[in-house]
């Protein structure tokens, strides 16, 4: 039984380039939610997609990121023109439901150099 | 706003007893959870309040009080791998998304 799935686990970008970070959620989940880490900070929430809407996505900056999370296939959260503020820790995490326990993958740790 | 709070480092001793407490104002509370996150590693999930009182699990118990937007996670007989970050997290505001403090970083010294 698979947890989530999160590609790639390191990824380094050059400021002006773009970013796609990937998460498979447990199978049979169908909620899954993006957070930013930044060094010895806490999860800070971006986005909460269920399959083809978003439901949420008060923590997304305005320019630059978007999320999507289609019938089939992974979510996938894409950074366009990257700059070096980008860099952090990127964590997905699912749930079965809306009240349902969250279970994360292993982040994807973004560079841009 | 949502607002959590908890201390940012505690130290403490193998084979003793700590508790990291987390304080919270949010819009809406749908139940309180509490990770644990090894430097560079996923959170995993320690336990879940959503009435007043105790959990216990184990080593690991978590306490809440929702009229005073109050919880503890208690840590008993320590042991060196507890050194690592614990998050308090609420689930809150209208979405029902977890909401995160900032995180404890707990080292456990020998």
């Amino acid at each position: 039984n698979a947890g989530v799935m999160q590609n790639p686990r390191h990824l380094v970008r050059r400021r002006g380039q773009e970013a796609r970070l990937r998460c498979s959620p447990v199978k049979g989940h169908s909620h899954v939610y993006w957070y930013r880490q930044l060094p010895e900070e806490g999860l800070k929430f971006m986005v909460y997609l269920q399959k083809e809407n978003i439901i949420d996505e008060s923590g997304m900056p305005k320019e630059r990121f978007s999320a999507e999370f289609p019938k089939e296939g992974p979510s996938i959260l894409r950074i366009q023109q990257v700059v070096r503020g980008d860099s952090a820790a990127y964590f997905c995490a699912s749930s079965p439901d809306r009240t349902g326990g969250y279970t994360f993958g292993s982040g994807t740790r973004l560079t841009v150099v | 706003g949502q607002n959590i709070d908890q201390p940012t480092e505690m130290t403490a001793t193998e084979g003793a007893i700590v508790q990291i407490n987390c304080t919270y104002q949010t819009s809406g509370f749908n139940g309180l959870f509490w990770y644990q996150q090894h430097a560079g590693e996923a959170p995993t999930f320690l336990s879940y309040n959503v009435l007043d009182g105790l959990e216990e699990k184990g080593r690991f118990s978590s306490f809440l009080s929702r009229s005073k937007g109050y919880s503890y996670l208690l840590l008993k007989e320590l042991q060196m791998k507890d050194s690592a970050s614990y998050l308090c997290a609420v689930r809150a505001g209208p979405t029902d998304k977890l909401i995160f403090g900032t995180g404890t970083r707990l080292q456990v010294f020998p």
